[in-house]
């Protein structure tokens, strides 16, 4: 079964601190793996996309990685802000045009 | 440029009652997705569709139909709502089929059944 794992669940962080976010997958045929990050009462917005072949892929302090022998990937997030309180969602494309597996997100509250 | 915009934001309803939801993109894409997107689970399609005038079920369609008619529509309709259905309902879209690029999402709509 085709299935994307998050963890942890929930995250407190003080603002300024990093933290490193976990997925784990098991999706076949795989195609690309997504970061998505969804504010309170808002549609998931794309943070990161990384195809089999790519490692890590950056955007702006938000890194990802992505371990294809293992099916893990990371979003590590550098030097926290308060607008970075949001779920964030690990997406796995299946190579089938439509076909998104999505897990059930982490969400993480950043503390002045 | 407005990407998806979902129409109504929120919405209560009684058992039994039908309504639409639309879904409206402006960036010429061909793919467009229901979802919905219930506490402690990940996100569910609901419906899908490649192109004007198709559609096609996807992981929780019963209860749900849906129109394409116009590219930049897609509507997704409740024929006679249950308190199963009470969610969040996003819409997304997608330039077209293998693409790496991301699904722009809308903001959602907010639906009660009571």
């Amino acid at each position: 079964k085709n299935q994307v794992e998050q963890s942890p669940q929930s995250l407190i962080i003080l603002e300024g601190k990093n933290c490193t976010l976990q997925c784990n997958y098991t999706v076949s045929p795989f195609s690309n793996l997504r970061w998505y990050k969804q504010d309170t009462g808002r549609g998931p917005v794309s943070l990161t996309i990384m195809t089999f072949s790519e490692n890590t892929k950056s955007n702006g302090r938000y890194t990802a990685t992505l371990d294809a022998d293992t099916k893990q990937s990371s979003l590590h997030i550098t030097a926290s802000q308060l607008s970075d309180s949001a779920s964030y969602i690990c997406v796995v494309s299946l190579q089938v045009a439509y076909k998104y597996i999505f897990g059930t997100g982490t969400r993480l509250k950043v503390l002045a | 440029n407005a990407g998806v915009t979902q129409t109504p934001k929120f919405r209560v309803l009684k058992t039994g009652q039908s309504m639409t939801l639309l879904c409206a993109q402006d960036m010429n894409h061909e793919y467009m997705y229901w979802y919905r997107q219930d506490p402690g689970m990940g996100l569910r399609l609901i419906h899908y569709s490649v192109g004007e005038g198709t559609t096609a079920k996807g992981e929780v369609p019963d209860g749900y139909n849906v129109s394409r008619l116009k590219k930049q529509n897609f509507l997704l309709g409740l024929e006679s709502a249950a308190p199963s259905q009470t969610s969040v309902y996003f819409c997304a879209s997608t330039p077209g089929a293998y693409s790496n690029q991301p699904q722009h999402f809308g903001d959602g709509t907010r639906l009660s059944i009571l």
